[in-house]
């Protein structure tokens, strides 16, 4: 069974990055035709996907994001990362990260709560 | 951007009776539709995919239907742990877009 686990702080002062990581468990990252993606929720708020990345590097991003997010992975620690610059209050949000399969989202973290605040 | 749009916002429902769900796409997704359940405090759950398909482990009282650009989720009786918070997703293209949900509250 494959599980992930977000981490990273969970508070980030305005105009900083924010940095995340997502460590995949009980299977390779590399195994299997699977992107690897991050997803954010605001609270009370719907869904937002922030991008992914394929372990041959190949990323896409959200466009409406995509001037401030890099995504990257590291196959020999089965994990994935997220940075997001120039951050705002309006980037206060649970993050999630997943396993994309054929643009699906078939296995979640638990998401962990970024607060952007001074 | 295909936009989602999910109807109603909340659905008030009592045990034991049907849910029906509603997902409209602004342009055509096929069948490259998903749907997701999400109880507080907790990441969404893949419940469908292919528009009808169930994913492992979800029970047969869940149905999902439509292609093209109108979908549905059914939930043939509610039981008290299928009050949550329920999203669609397309997949049609690489930038995947979620609905806004719809909350599923007992009446």
């Amino acid at each position: 069974q494959v599980q992930l686990q977000e981490s990273g702080p969970g508070l980030v002062k305005p105009s900083q990055t924010l940095s995340l990581t997502c460590t995949v468990s009980g299977g390779s990252i590399s195994s299997g035709s699977y992107y690897w993606s991050w997803i954010r929720q605001p609270a009370g708020k719907g869904l937002e996907w922030i991008g992914r990345i394929y372990t041959s590097g190949s990323t896409n991003y959200n466009p409406s994001l995509k001037s401030r997010v890099t995504i990257s992975v590291d196959t020999s620690k089965n994990q994935f990362s997220l940075k997001l610059s120039s951050v705002t209050a309006a980037d206060t949000a649970v993050y999630y990260c997943a396993r994309t399969m054929i643009g699906l989202f078939d296995y979640w973290g638990q998401g962990t709560l970024v607060t952007v605040s001074s | 951007e295909i936009v989602m749009t999910q109807s109603p916002a909340t659905l008030s429902v009592s045990p034991g009776e049907r849910a029906t769900l509603s997902c409209r796409a602004s342009q055509s997704v096929s069948s490259n539709l998903a749907w997701y359940q999400q109880k507080p405090g907790q990441a969404p759950r893949l419940l469908i995919y292919g528009a009808s398909t169930r994913a492992t482990g979800i029970p047969a009282r869940f149905s999902g239907s439509g292609s093209g650009t109108e979908f549905t989720l059914t939930i043939s009786s509610l039981q008290s742990e299928d009050f949550a918070v329920y999203y669609c997703q397309q997949y049609n293209n690489w930038l995947g877009t979620f609905g806004q949900g719809t909350k599923v509250e007992i009446k």
